[in-house]
């Protein structure tokens, strides 16, 4: 049972585009929503996190929406470039439960010039 | 700080092989974890280990697959018999206990003929 849902499965942007990728929950005793980063041949790396008593968090060119009552998040990046590229997933924590993430199916960015 | 430490990178192997993947954890770092990647399931989490301690292998596909933590700086992942499905990348990533971030290592491509 996939616990956080990821859409879509691989996006194509044009180079100073806005790319958006959606993830949605159910377990509301989540309280933690990463997303990572991965390159072709690396390990997934924290990008951007938010916790669920804000709306909003900005790093950059990269911004998490998060809508508590819906039970979703996404992530936005502006302006997109060719260096972005990259496999992107989604992810939520709960601290009262296991101590572990549960990630979502990700998403494969590109981001043409 | 060198990172988590995974090896080897590439291993290619015969089925019904034994292999062992090694991961060596950040320093003071206590919890552990084993993931798996495939373009058909995502990134899955296998198990994991809070202070050498196997919390949850619930994840482990079947008893071909093993874990070990025998101190606070090694881990391995064994799998024996190994089958041509078990053909993945396997990640190894730690962490503080308690602490959102998970550090990844570079991963281990196995191939399984």
């Amino acid at each position: 049972q996939q616990q956080v849902k990821q859409s879509p499965q691989s996006l194509i942007v044009q180079k100073g585009g806005i790319s958006i990728i959606n993830c949605a929950y159910e377990n509301t005793a989540f309280d933690y929503f990463p997303w990572y980063q991965q390159f072709p041949g690396k390990g997934p790396a924290l990008l951007i996190a938010i916790r669920p008593d804000v709306s909003e968090k900005k790093e950059g060119r990269f911004t998490i929406s998060f809508n508590k009552s819906a039970k979703q998040f996404s992530l936005h990046i502006m302006d997109s470039q060719p260096g972005d590229s990259a496999t992107y997933f989604c992810a939520a924590y709960d601290q009262t439960g296991a101590n572990n993430l549960f990630f979502g199916t990700g998403t494969r960015l590109t981001v043409i010039p | 700080d060198a990172g988590v430490i995974q090896s080897p990178r590439h291993e290619v192997t015969e089925m019904g092989q034994e292999v062992t993947l090694r991961c060596k954890p950040i320093s003071g770092h206590n919890s552990l974890f084993w993931y798996r990647q495939t373009m058909m399931r995502g990134l899955e989490l296998l198990i994991y280990f809070n202070n050498n301690v196997p919390i949850d292998d619930s994840g482990m596909p079947e008893d071909r697959f093993s874990a070990k933590m025998p101190n606070a700086s090694f881990s391995t992942l064994k799998i024996q018999p190994s089958e041509p499905r078990d053909s993945a990348v396997y990640f190894c990533a730690s962490t503080l206990r308690g602490q959102y971030e998970q550090y990844f290592g570079p991963g281990t491509r196995l191939t399984v003929t």
